[in-house]
């Protein structure tokens, strides 16, 4: 199965650009995601990329994916407060919705 | 739109005692999940139902088990709580056919087990 890296903690002043890292162990993953978690409440997807794409743009969110490297990365930029939260990486090899996550990252941002 | 609704939303039990958390959803998705988040340990997966009248062991399945009531209904009971199984438990749910395969989460319901 996957096993899925991430550091646990990232502090970033607002209007910053905020890089969380991911590194996973499968590498027959179609997708790889990113959801973010608030607090008190479940898990929404915040941006996704295709295992056949090293780039994918959404807005403020950059995805980059190294898959030699078995790296994924999510870049905010312009950090506001709004976007601290916990960030999950995930995974899966073998079906749909049998993802494997990360610890998940605390992203706090400071005025 | 209600999307993925778990109850209870909160519960402290006596070890030994029993329960079940119960999730429905509205979005006409086969796949049913049950996960686990602890500090530090991300989610962890511990029953599935890839359609309704089949269930499957994920990752941590002892203590658990489950009933796929209908395809809005995934049920998850603890037969005899213990500590361990202090914990947050998210149901989620997917289509499994097409698209990204997203998981749609609900917002979780937070046991303790005494």
């Amino acid at each position: 199965g996957e096993d899925v890296e991430q550091s646990l903690f990232l502090s970033v002043r607002e209007g910053d650009s905020s890089v969380i890292n991911c590194t996973y162990t499968d590498s027959s993953s179609t997708y790889l995601y990113w959801y973010k978690q608030e607090p008190g409440a479940g898990l929404q997807l915040l941006t996704y990329i295709f295992s056949n794409m090293d780039m994918k743009q959404d807005q403020r969110l950059t995805v980059l994916l190294n898959k030699k490297d078995k790296h994924l990365s999510l870049r905010i930029a312009d950090t506001q407060t709004g976007d601290s939260a916990i960030y999950f990486c995930a995974g899966g090899s073998d079906s749909w919705g049998k993802l494997q996550f990360g610890a998940g990252t605390q992203v706090v941002v400071t005025p | 739109n209600a999307g993925v609704t778990q109850t209870p939303k909160f519960q402290v039990l006596k070890t030994g005692q029993s329960m079940t958390l119960q999730c429905a959803q509205d979005m006409n998705h086969n796949s049913m999940y049950w996960y686990r988040q602890d500090p530090g340990m991300g989610l962890r997966l511990i029953y599935y139902s890839a359609s309704e009248g089949t269930t499957d062991k994920g990752e941590v399945p002892n203590g658990y088990n489950v009933s796929r009531l209908n395809k809005r209904e995934f049920s998850l009971r603890l037969e005899s709580a213990a500590p361990s199984q202090t914990s947050v438990y998210f149901c989620a749910t997917n289509s499994r056919t097409g698209g990204t395969g997203e998981l749609f989460f609900g917002e979780g319901s937070r046991l303790t087990v005494l």
